[in-house]
């Protein structure tokens, strides 16, 4: 069993819809949660990073945290087409080892 | 400011050959994480080095190797090289010391072995 689970997708939604992704995990140790975005043929971008149970908003995203239930997901609202992408989820425990889910692959069709 | 930028950006070598990936993390971080991206794998954590030293390491056979520079520059090198080793080679860097910090990636360097 992978420390991280993450659905790879494909998932594919009209533009302008919430998008809800979502990881779950194994190791209870786990303590900073991050989503990254990647477009194909480029590195991870950084989206949000959190350290606690509960949300965190930024703009059209939020990332929320359930340690009691080890799960965490990313929300998109009013989802773009510049939105299309791969998103990973990672975290860590404090070393700078980040432990990643197999990422989703996100299309918003227009 | 600039980011984590890696050279080569693209790099074919046959089987048995030796590659080093060059990495310059964002000024002022001193901390540069390495980690190999495959379809089937996903992201890989390889080592991480912070002054110098070689903090945390992977699950990766010796043929991985690294170092890091006084100038945080760091580098990585894959020796005897294999088809398996085909991959996207990503580096991070962070700010603090102490984990749990954000880490920003470069572009990467695909590396085909043929």
């Amino acid at each position: 069993q992978k420390e991280v689970e993450q659905d790879p997708g494909p998932l594919s939604v009209p533009e302008g819809a919430i998008v809800s992704l979502n990881c779950t995990y194994s190791n209870s140790a786990f303590q900073y949660f991050m989503w990254y975005r990647q477009y194909s043929r480029k590195g991870p971008e950084l989206l949000m990073y959190t350290y606690s149970s509960g949300n965190k908003e930024d703009g059209r995203f939020t990332a929320q945290v359930d340690k009691s239930s080890k799960y965490i997901s990313l929300f998109i609202r009013d989802s773009q087409p510049s939105d299309s992408a791969t998103y990973l989820c990672a975290m860590n425990w404090g070393a700078q080892k980040l432990v990643f889910g197999q990422g989703t692959r996100l299309t918003i069709n227009p | 400011k600039a980011g984590v930028t890696q050279t080569p950006r693209y790099l074919i070598k046959t089987r048995g050959q030796q590659v080093t990936l060059s990495c310059s993390p964002i000024s002022g971080h001193r901390s540069v994480s390495w980690y190999q991206q495959t379809p089937g794998q996903g992201l890989q954590f390889l080592f991480e080095y912070f002054s110098e030293t070689q903090r945390n390491k992977g699950n990766f056979p010796g043929r991985f190797s690294g170092r890091q520079f006084s100038n945080s520059r760091s580098e990585m090198n894959v020796s005897t090289l294999e088809l398996g080793d085909s991959a996207l080679y990503l580096c991070a860097s962070s700010l603090l010391e102490r984990g749990g910090d954000t880490q920003y990636f470069g572009p990467g360097t695909r590396l085909t072995v043929l």
